[in-house]
This record gives C-alpha cells, structure tokens and sequence, in this order.
C-alpha cells in the first residue's frame, strides 16, 4: 500500500524567511508520480508540480524549488523569501502508475503542512 | 479556458438522505476523480471514471456511487447520509490518451457537503 507523510503538521515564519516543507513516501511500484499541491483558504487545490520516479533531476521555479531523493524517499519543498500569500495548506501526493490503458492512479495524499507566514 | 467546475457549492442534507454532486470537467480532460476532505484531513480517494466506467475506487462503501457522462461529467451520489459523511467533495480531472497521458489532476473548487 502505499503512503504519505508529512510530518510537519503547522509552520510558522516570518515573512522573507525560507522555509522548507518535508515529504516523505512509501510505495512498492517502480514507476509513480509525485505532486505537491497548495489549498489556501477558498479550498481548491492548486497543482504546482509533479515529479516522475525515473526524473531525480531537482527542479526551481522562481522561489519554489523540489528535492526529489529515491534513495531517501522523500519529495520536499523549498520556499525561498518567503511572502505573506504563501500562507496555506501545503499536500503532497502520490500516484501510482496503472496497467495497461495508460492514465495515473488516484491521488494518495499527505496530511498536509499549514504554512503561516507571518509580516 | 474553463477549469473544473462543480455544484452545487454547499449542500445541507439530513441524515440518512441520499445527495447528488455534479462535476464538469477541465476543457479536453476524459477523467475523473473524485475526493472526499474532512475538516483538517487530506483528501481521500473515492474513485475515479474513465470511458464512463469506474476505474480505480479507494475505501468507501457502497453507499458512494458515481457515474460519467459521454461529455465527460461525472457525478457522485450518496445513500443513507451519515454525520461522517460531513466533508468538503473535490473532483479533479485529467487526462489520460495514448501518447498525451498528463498524469496532472486539476481540482474543482468542490462541494461543501454538510450532514445534520
């Protein structure tokens, strides 16, 4: 079966700070996918990235960046300066690759990390 | 563009009432998804449509019941309302064609499901 962890439960900065959101994953198949999404107070889940099993490459985007470790399995997230409408939910996900036919899996979530940046 | 849309927007129901959410599905997407979020939970997978059969379901009873439309909706219905079953529903979509899989899942604004 597979699993999520996201053990931080609630962070708190100050605003410009970095601030690094941990995620952790257990799964059996060799081919997944992994996602972070953010939820901020109106509720609907904004994708912000996926990461394929055989892509290790880390990746930036503007003050966002993802280390992605197989070894360790881990998925963490990194804001850097952070900004008061970073403030939210932060989930991260899993996704198994299905057999034949193609598509992904539902989505196994985390239990979420509550980002407060305060001004 | 149009995202995923769902409806109603909040919903109050008695227990032991049945309830039909409605989900439009991103513009070119053919699948989908359907999450149940308690207050302070992450989402949790209900089950997933795709060529309007059920693909893929995650551990919810039988009392959650779904179907897809050939336009791609899809909707969610549950029997026999319990307190627990209290929760915000989020439907995604995606897309899932040979050769353009996107393995992305895109979320409606969701429903607000409230049992009394």
């Amino acid at each position: 079966a597979q699993k999520v962890t996201q053990a931080q439960t609630e962070i708190s900065v100050v605003e410009k700070e970095d601030v690094t959101l941990d995620c952790v994953y257990e799964t059996r198949d060799t081919t997944y996918y992994l996602f972070w999404y953010k939820q901020p107070p109106s509720g609907e889940l904004v994708f912000l990235i996926r990461r394929n099993s055989f892509d290790e490459q880390n990746e930036i985007s503007g003050r966002y960046s993802w280390n992605f470790q197989k070894s360790t399995s881990s998925f963490n997230f990194t804001i850097t300066a952070s900004q008061v409408v970073d403030s939210a939910v932060y989930f991260c996900a899993l996704s198994e690759a299905q057999g034949s036919g193609g598509g992904a899996d539902g989505l196994t979530f985390g239990k979420g990390t509550h980002l407060i940046i305060q001004p | 563009d149009a995202g995923v849309t769902q409806s109603p927007t909040h919903l109050i129901k008695t227990r032991g009432q049945q309830v039909t959410l409605r989900c439009s599905p991103k513009s070119g997407h053919d699948t989908v998804s359907w999450y149940q979020q308690a207050l302070g939970q992450g989402p949790q997978f209900i089950f997933q449509y795709y060529e309007e059969e059920e693909r893929q379901r995650g551990n919810f009873p039988d009392r959650f019941s779904g179907h897809q439309f050939p336009n791609y909706s899809s909707e969610l219905n549950v029997n026999a309302l319990l307190l627990g079953d209290s929760a915000l529903y989020l439907c995604a979509s995606s897309l899932n064609l040979a050769g353009v899989t996107s393995y992305e899942q895109y979320f409606g604004p969701g429903t607000r499901l409230t049992v009394t």
